[in-house]
């Protein structure tokens, strides 16, 4: 199994401009979220997701949005990049609720907006 | 907003047992609590969860006192390669909320 896999593990991107982060999962878990860290802090969630079709507002939504077509991919879109969302995204996966249960993560991906 | 206190930061020596405590003040009665350790340019790992009492694994004890006000994660003969970031959840439904965590480091 490869657990949670993100994509691209670097990116640099211009002001305005958008990109998607790729994250999937192939060990069939309902509840999947995204993560920013920047450096030197703890985890902030952006969105999450408890099944296909169901997304919700994390901590930190403004400028992402998500989609959950399938149970084991979660795109996080960022559609005007902006330098504060230079940062680390992590994406993570449990089978049940996540302040219960273990939860994966991915390997992140660093983004940088210039 | 996380529902835990923890340390900022804790040095230790190699082969030292490591105590960190996590106070959870208002944890509901269905919350379990969660340990993960995070290596720098790394995603979280998961450690250890437990409900109540003591719950042990290869890597780490949790023990939580009768009332599971707070709770101690408890790492045994730590090594240089410990230093990380280590991090105490409670159950926050479908979210997983982190605080700030507790950066341990530990010295030759």
């Amino acid at each position: 199994n490869a657990g949670v896999t993100q994509t691209p593990k670097f990116r640099i991107l211009k002001i305005g401009q958008s990109m998607t982060l790729q994250c999937t999962q192939d060990m069939n878990h309902n509840y999947m979220y995204w993560y920013r860290q920047d450096p030197g802090m703890g985890l902030k969630l952006i969105y999450y997701s408890v099944g296909a079709g169901i997304t919700d507002k994390g901590e930190v939504p403004n400028g992402y949005n998500v989609s959950r077509s399938t149970t084991e991919d979660f795109p996080l879109r960022l559609e005007l990049a902006a330098p504060s969302q230079t940062s680390v995204y992590f994406c993570a996966s449990s089978w049940g609720q996540g302040g219960n249960t273990e939860a994966f993560f991915g390997q992140g991906t660093r983004l940088t907006v210039v | 907003l996380a529902k835990t206190t923890q340390p900022i930061s804790m040095d230790s020596y190699e082969g030292q047992e490591v105590n960190i405590t996590c106070s959870h003040n208002n944890i509901a009665t269905n919350d379990y609590i969660t340990w993960y350790q995070q290596f720098p340019s790394q995603g979280p790992r998961f450690i250890i969860q437990g409900y109540k009492t003591k719950v042990t694994n290869e890597v780490a004890s949790l023990f939580i006192p009768a009332d599971r006000k707070s709770s101690t994660l408890s790492l045994p003969r730590v090594s240089l390669s410990d230093t990380a970031v280590y991090y105490c959840l409670v159950g926050d439904a479908d979210k997983i909320i982190f605080g700030k965590g507790t950066r341990l480091h530990i010295l030759p």
